[in-house]
């Protein structure tokens, strides 16, 4: 149980380009999810938490128009990087809680930008 | 906002050793303190939890300790094996529901020597 999925887990793309990162607990339903952003050989920093039904809370320093942040339903939350540039690329990862309030991973997206 | 500090950066053991990862942490409202194991390039694991109601916790080879006094908190890994060799994070959170994103220690590289 608690398994979570993340598509896609690997992007590419051009600077000024749009990406969207979809996050889906697959096995149980999440009204919390969480976005995380990992540079290479460092610690996962948070930057939103998604609740369903509302809108995201940022933690500070992450821009909320940069990051746009859906959590549409109570599996699936979307995280879409606006006009990408080349030091957003970075590993994303999302988390969703599960039952007694434990986080479980999704494997990561790598995003480069070019 | 809470800091989490965590030593050792990387941690050398022979196999059939213990090994200790220990963290502070500032904020004393926090109470859900996870640990989490990740392979190079992969998802981080939840390994085992504990909450602030409680000072020790075991699972098999695995064990964690709380000193919410002193805001302390450790990982014990008894019999160390070759698959034991990984990242290992420790975290808090504000609430014990979980609903709380994590703020992560630094990571302890942790080598198994055979």
């Amino acid at each position: 149980g608690a398994v979570v999925s993340q598509h896609p887990s690997r992007v590419i793309c051009k600077s000024g380009t749009s990406v969207k990162i979809e996050c889906r607990s697959l096995d149980f339903q999440a009204t919390t999810m969480f976005w995380y952003r990992q540079f290479p050989k460092q610690s996962l920093m948070l930057m939103a938490t998604s609740n369903e039904g509302s809108k995201a809370t940022y933690e500070q320093g992450v821009e909320k128009d940069k990051f746009l942040i859906n959590h549409a339903s109570l599996t699936l939350s979307t995280l879409t990087v606006t006009s990408a540039h080349p030091e957003d690329s970075s590993f994303y990862i999302c988390s969703a809680r599960a039952l007694a309030g434990r986080q479980f991973f999704g494997p990561g997206t790598r995003l480069t930008v070019l | 906002g809470e800091n989490v500090e965590q030593h050792p950066s990387t941690l050398s053991v022979q196999e059939g050793d213990s090994a200790v990862i220990k963290c502070t942490y500032s904020d004393s409202a926090s109470n859900y303190f996870p640990w989490y194991k990740q392979e190079l390039g992969k998802r981080p694991q939840l390994i085992i939890d504990i909450r602030s109601n409680v000072g020790e916790k075991k699972d098999q080879r695995i064990a964690v300790t709380l000193n919410k006094t002193a805001k302390h908190f450790s990982l014990h890994i008894t019999e160390t094996q070759p698959e034991d060799s990984a990242v290992y994070f420790c975290a808090a959170s504000g609430s014990g529901g979980g609903a709380d994103g994590l703020t992560f220690g630094k990571g302890t590289h942790l080598i198994i020597q055979p």
